[in-house]
């Protein structure tokens, strides 16, 4: 069972963009939402999280927009920079736990 | 900033063989985990580690797979005899605490099986 389900698969987008990655989660107990970002041959960096009380989370040109009722969590890269090509995981976690990962996102932005 | 470290970053061994993948958590961190990564695919699971016993483990860790933290610094995980499918990045990861906290990861492991 795919506790964490994540799309799209992969994602282009034009210098100056907005990425947008969403993921979607059956278990309603999970109470912490992370996103990491790896680079080839890197392990994942937590880039940012959240928790369920809040709606939505900014950190820089970061965001996550949290929907609990949709049980649904988006990552959004505003201007988006050539730098910000990497693999981008989702994840949820009931506190202390393990991290269920979505599959992850190729995020490839062209200059 | 306080990093994961893991340790070799490759290892090649033969089938059937015996591996060690070692980790040197951050040092206030006390909960340790393992993550495998198969190449291309997600990031999946294996065990969690609190007060020197695992505290959870997914069905992929079987009773070929075994962890220790023999010393203050060191977190291993032992392979005991290694099969094709367990060619993987080995993910060794850690967090202070229980509350939320996030857990920070290390460069990985590729293990290859021959």
């Amino acid at each position: 069972q795919q506790q964490v389900k994540q799309s799209p698969q992969s994602l282009i987008v034009q210098k100056g963009g907005i990425s947008i990655i969403n993921c979607a989660y059956e278990n309603t107990a999970f109470d912490y939402f992370p996103w990491y970002q790896q680079f080839p041959g890197k392990g994942p960096a937590l880039l940012i999280a959240i928790r369920p009380d809040v709606s939505e989370k900014k950190e820089g040109r970061f965001t996550i927009s949290f929907n609990k009722s949709a049980k649904q969590f988006s990552l959004h890269i505003m201007d988006s920079q050539p730098g910000d090509s990497a693999t981008y995981f989702c994840a949820a976690t009931v506190t202390g736990n393990q991290f269920y990962f979505g599959t992850g996102t190729s995020l490839t932005v062209i200059p | 900033e306080p990093e994961v470290t893991q340790t070799p970053s490759h290892q090649v061994t033969q089938m059937g063989q015996e591996v060690i993948l070692r980790c040197v958590p951050i040092s206030n961190h006390l909960y340790f985990y393992w993550y495998r990564q198969i190449l291309g695919q997600k990031v999946e699971f294996l065990v969690s580690f609190y007060n020197n016993e695992i505290s959870e483990k997914s069905e992929i860790f079987d009773d070929q797979f075994s962890v220790e933290r023999p010393d203050g610094s060191n977190f291993t995980l032992k392979i005991r005899s290694t099969k094709l499918e367990d060619s993987a990045m080995y993910f060794c990861a850690s967090c202070f605490g229980r509350s939320n906290q996030p857990q920070h990861f290390g460069d990985g492991t590729r293990l290859s099986i021959l």
